[in-house]
């Protein structure tokens, strides 16, 4: 089946930079897409979500944008801080189905702040 | 607020044998879902359930049980363990209205298969 990958797997960025995580997706048929930050040791977390009938949403230091020619998502982290230091990963959906039973996670991208 | 609680953190098992890792949601959410972390892979959904009495398979069920008797509990059942089953497993849970992709994970549970 389809699946989503990432164009990076680690990436390093100094403290208070900011830094950008790429994910590129397959499925034509994906409709929303949605970033989850694991730590070390610990289960995933959102982030934030977009639907297809955008191309940017923005929350707290975090910014996502969604190229639906090219069939691409990114997530910017502004000023980056120790704590963002984790793994990212996007996911995919199609959101006429129920709930979040065909969520597809990509391999995610280690991200690590430099002091 | 526990969230989402799984157990046990760590298990090591022989090949052959049967175990159940068990996730308890306190949020009262409809959907639950089992999903297995592999290195280089992602996250890869096992088993899911939209409430209680339904359950349906995922991306990698072969090897897995599941039954969802209350809303509240999800056990993922290994009936007999393989070397294959080696991993890292989420429980994870979500409401169900509003369609949004928040998934709300435990902490993850950690199967050594000798």
């Amino acid at each position: 089946g389809e699946s989503v990958g990432l164009h990076l797997p680690t990436l390093s960025v100094q403290e208070g930079d900011n830094s950008i995580i790429n994910c590129a997706y397959s499925n034509s048929a994906s409709d929303y897409f949605i970033w989850y930050k694991q730590e070390s040791g610990k289960g995933p977390q959102f982030i934030i979500d977009i639907r297809s009938n955008m191309d940017k949403r923005q929350g707290q230091r975090v910014t996502v944008l969604l190229n639906k020619t090219v069939k691409h998502l990114s997530l910017q982290i502004a000023a980056t801080q120790p704590g963002d230091s984790a793994v990212y990963f996007c996911a995919e959906n199609i959101e006429s189905n129920f709930g979040n039973e065909k969520l597809t996670f990509g391999t995610g991208t280690r991200l690590t702040i430099i002091p | 607020n526990a969230g989402v609680t799984q157990t046990p953190k760590f298990q090591v098992l022989k090949t052959g044998q049967s175990m159940t890792l068990q996730c308890a949601q306190d949020m009262n959410h409809e959907y639950m879902s089992w999903y297995r972390q592999d290195p280089g892979m992602g996250l890869r959904l096992i088993h899911y359930s939209v409430g209680a009495g339904i359950t349906d398979q995922g991306e990698v069920p072969n090897g897995y049980n599941v039954s969802r008797s209350t809303t509240e509990d999800f056990p993922l059942r290994l009936l007999s363990a393989a070397p294959s089953q080696t991993s890292v497993y989420f429980c994870a849970s979500s409401a169900t209205s509003g369609n949004t992709g928040e998934l709300f994970f435990g902490e993850g549970s950690r199967l050594t298969v000798l």
